[in-house]
């Protein structure tokens, strides 16, 4: 069965640089959840969208950005990258099913140097 | 806000042994709850989820949970662990059918042979 994808799985930037991931959810998923891991910590929720418009907020600092695209993937984009914001990167998607199971993708590894 | 508690941090088990993961929640209706379990450097797996019906909910590789209102929890047991079982175990909660998932700290199941 198809899963999530996640692109790319592994990306190293400098500080202050810029970085886009990307998150190809199961075909038919129309809502896409991105959360961050941090070293040795639970997954955080950032951001989610519903039918290409945001839908929940989480602690999401200003500087990182997301939308949705009308083929329903979707981009995070960070901007003036900081030492801490060195993470996994999950993406998340569900149907229609009415259970919220959220299936993940297998992450993007950021290290910022 | 809904909040999940793991209480165990680390678990260490032998092969062959039982296993039982605790995880309480704290949400005044009955939530939508999911195990998941992460291998490291790895993507989430969905192991099992309950959101109505039947208590004792069976998931993907021989585990099983039960949801106990009377007590808010959703502990997870395997009735004989094996070595590839060792991994961080999380307990999710989410609150409705398309809401973000708030996760437990985890629990960091080692099988010793």
């Amino acid at each position: 069965a198809a899963g999530v994808i996640q692109s790319p799985r592994h990306l190293i930037k400098e500080k202050r640089e810029t970085a886009t991931l990307k998150c190809y959810p199961i075909p038919r998923h129309d809502t896409v959840y991105w959360y961050q891991q941090g070293p040795g910590q639970d997954p955080q929720f950032l951001i989610s969208f519903y039918e290409k418009m945001q839908s929940d907020k989480g602690s999401i600092p200003d500087r990182f950005s997301a939308q949705q695209f009308s083929d329903y993937h979707s981009e995070l984009n960070m901007s003036s990258l900081e030492l801490g914001d060195s993470a996994l990167y999950f993406c998340a998607s569900t149907g229609t099913s009415g259970t919220n199971t959220q299936y993940f993708g297998p992450g993007t590894r950021l290290t910022v140097l | 806000a809904q909040s999940v508690t793991q209480p165990d941090i680390h678990i260490t088990v032998s092969e062959g042994a039982s296993l039982e993961l605790r995880c309480n929640y704290s949400y005044g209706a009955t939530p939508y709850l999911f195990w998941y379990v992460q291998s490291p450097g790895q993507g989430l797996q969905l192991l099992l989820k309950y959101f109505s019906g039947d208590t004792l909910v069976q998931g993907i590789k021989g585990f099983e949970a039960e949801f106990k209102r009377s007590q808010s929890s959703f502990n997870l047991r395997k009735p004989s662990v094996h070595w590839s079982d060792a991994a961080e175990y999380f307990c999710a909660v989410g609150v409705t059918a398309v809401s973000k998932l708030t996760f437990g700290t985890g629990t960091r199941l080692q099988v010793t042979l």
